[in-house]
């Protein structure tokens, strides 16, 4: 059964570096989403992806994040100058319409030290 | 503002025993309610959604717009539905999930 893939499983990194963190979505889909679980707390959307355009986004991801799909299988999700507060588990997933189960990948565990 | 709410941080019961997670939502409009599981060391899974209006696994959940609820049950809690269960809306016309914090589930023998 296809399934959302992750890279790397954990990333760990100093406050202040760039990151980008890697998705290969379930090829047949369509949109694309990154979500991130800060530790004890609960998964939080971040910003959805559609016909290489952002569809929507929360007012965490700000100008700090950008998202790409930089060729027809990957998606990634770049965190520039990162902050201690972005340590967390980010998610990726991926649906094949709006209205259809969204499919997540296993996490990317960021630790920023 | 907290759209999805779960009361319950922990929730323990005996295998065999009815088992409900609450979860209550707030959403002005007409909101699309799911349940996703999370077993031990793997990764976030759809169990089941309003729209669906089926069984899975035993589990099945009502959507109660009155009391803005979206509770899951099932009659017989087994070993194996231990896990952490997240409740999670998505606004009509929108594309991301709200999750609740969550509860973990412990079934034990």
């Amino acid at each position: 059964e296809p399934e959302v893939t992750q890279t790397p499983s954990h990333q760990v990194t100093q406050m202040g570096q760039e990151v980008i963190l890697r998705c290969v979505p379930i090829s047949n889909h369509l949109y694309f989403y990154w979500y991130r679980q800060i530790l004890g707390q609960k998964v939080e959307f971040l910003v959805s992806f559609y016909n290489n355009e952002i569809s929507e986004k929360s007012e965490i991801f700000d100008d700090q994040f950008s998202v790409e799909r930089p060729d027809g299988s990957n998606f990634t999700l770049k965190i520039r100058s990162t902050k201690l507060e972005d340590s967390a588990m980010y998610f990726c997933a991926s649906s094949s319409g709006t209205s259809n189960e969204q499919f997540f990948g296993p996490g990317t565990r960021l630790t920023v030290l | 503002a907290q759209r999805v709410t779960q009361p319950e941080k922990l929730l323990s019961v005996f295998k065999g025993a009815p088992v409900e997670l609450k979860c209550n939502y707030s959403y002005s409009g007409s909101p699309e309610l799911f349940w996703y599981v999370q077993y031990s060391r793997q990764r976030l899974q759809l169990l089941l959604r309003h729209i669906s209006r089926e069984s899975i696994k035993g589990f099945t959940a009502d959507l109660n717009k009155g009391e803005t609820s979206f509770h899951l049950k099932k009659p017989f809690a087994q070993e194996e539905d231990s896990a952490m269960y997240y409740c999670a809306l998505r606004e009509d016309s929108g594309y991301a999930l709200n999750f609740g914090k969550g509860t973990s589930l412990l079934v034990t023998p």
